[in-house]
């Protein structure tokens, strides 16, 4: 079983949508990020996080510890919203790897 | 990118050749990491570093090295290129404790 799992691997929407995807994981972790991925492009953090929530843009993430689960919500969906969603969870300890999840494509059709 | 490069950015090269791609990061970050990305697998760590001449391996390390001499670079070795190393290389740099994640643009290798 892998130790980050993502949900869905892919997702298809409207533009104007609200959408959610889901990272479950089974470590200890430091930290969570959520990084983006454009099609033949290189990887971008979004949020790094320990707890709680964060907010940017159109951009929302959440993380419940207790529950080793997190969330990246996008309001109001966009076509340039169409990427490759990855998160990746640090390892607690002093190496503190990242460890992927494999990722969801999001195609947002105008 | 937060100062990380690449180098270089596309490779062809042949089977049995030994390849180098470098990791260049300009921020002082004490850990580094390569990655490789291949469809239906997402990134899987190949090796990593805590400091200058302080690396391990990763989960798929097997017929790659690495070394790091200064903490500005970090250097995969490929020792006898194999087909089944043609992927997406991602350099990855983080400083201690809860910090953001620097990835570089990605090196893409074909070995023929």
């Amino acid at each position: 079983k892998n130790e980050v799992e993502q949900s869905p691997q892919n997702l298809t929407a409207q533009e104007g949508e609200f959408i959610t995807i889901n990272c479950s994981y089974s470590v200890g972790i430091s930290a969570l990020h959520w990084l983006q991925q454009h099609p033949g492009g290189g990887i971008v953090s979004l949020f790094m996080l320990s707890s709680g929530k964060k907010k940017h843009g159109r951009l929302i993430a959440t993380i419940n510890i207790q529950e080793k689960h997190s969330s990246l919500h996008i309001t109001a969906s966009h076509p340039r919203d169409s990427a490759v969603y990855i998160c990746a969870v640090r390892r607690g300890g002093s190496q503190g790897n990242l460890i992927f999840g494999k990722g969801t494509k999001l195609s947002v059709k105008p | 990118d937060a100062g990380i490069t690449q180098s270089p950015r596309h490779k062809v090269t042949e089977t049995g050749t030994p390849v180098t791609l470098r990791c260049h990061q300009t921020e002082n970050h004490r850990y580094m990491y390569w990655y490789r990305q291949d469809p239906g697998h997402g990134l899987r760590l190949i090796h990593y570093s805590y400091g200058v001449k302080d690396t391990d391996k990763g989960e798929v390390s097997d017929g790659y090295s690495v070394s790091r001499s200064k903490t500005e670079d970090f250097l995969l070795t490929l020792e006898s290129a194999t087909s089944s190393q043609t992927s997406v290389y991602f350099c990855a740099a983080l400083a201690t404790g809860r910090t953001e994640a620097f990835f570089g643009q990605g090196t893409r290798l074909t070995v023929v």
